[in-house]
């Protein structure tokens, strides 16, 4: 019953360095999201997706890419890493529009 | 637009005290709120939800909420904490396409 996992769990980068985060899902849910999460600030929308084939942006999508091919996948893409993307990542999948996120344990990203 | 406030960075309570940690929407459509919590080094759970109906609902572990349309108030209680509460707890709205926004985190320290 693995629910939503995410890889790596911890990750360095270099300044201007490309990576992708991955998320995945088993449970079938249609709506999947990317959050960060810095200290003092709580959880901000990055990325989020109705369906496969569907994305859109949150309350914080520059510096970042998603795409969604499949119902389980919904990688986040960091094109040119900065500092300020030193981050906790968290994704999230739900089954129905108003319905409760189901979370993974997050990926910590230093980016020196 | 919609934000969630979460007045309190801190509380710290004593094991066996009541609890209440405070949370205020501004939300212009009839609100789906969320209350989580989150251990160190975890990601989110879900404690409870509200989206209609009776204005007091029950969550987990004990934890029940209140939802105040007069006072877009949204607050999280337990009647006894126990020393494994410890914990930062989010409260969070849900808008269509299972968007979350969340507020910036409450972070609770029970001392024995």
């Amino acid at each position: 019953n693995a629910g939503v996992t995410q890889t790596p769990k911890f990750q360095v980068l270099k300044t201007g360095q490309s990576m992708t985060l991955q998320c995945a899902q088993d449970m079938n849910h249609e709506y999947m999201s990317w959050y960060r999460q810095d200290p003092g600030m709580g959880l901000r929308l990055i990325h989020y997706s109705v369906g496969a084939g569907i994305t859109d942006q949150g309350e914080v999508p520059n510096g970042y890419n998603v795409s969604r091919s499949t119902t389980e996948d919904f990688p986040l893409r960091l094109l040119s890493a900065a500092p300020s993307q030193t981050s906790v990542y968290f994704c999230a999948s739900g089954f129905d529009s108003y319905q409760p996120q189901h979370f993974g344990d997050g990926t910590r990203l230093s980016i020196l | 637009a919609q934000s969630v406030t979460q007045p309190d960075i801190h509380i710290t309570v004593s094991e066996g005290a009541s609890l209440e940690l405070r949370c205020n929407y501004s939300y212009g459509a009839t609100p789906y709120l969320f209350w989580y919590v989150q251990s160190p080094g975890q990601g989110l759970q879900l404690l409870l939800k509200y989206f209609s109906g009776d204005t007091l609902v029950q969550g987990i572990k004990g934890f029940e909420a209140e939802f105040k349309r007069s006072q877009s108030s949204f607050n999280l209680r337990k009647p006894s904490v126990h020393w494994s509460d410890a914990a930062e707890y989010f409260c969070a709205v849900g808008r269509r396409g299972n968007q979350f926004y969340f507020g910036t985190g409450t972070s609770l320290t029970v001392i024995p």
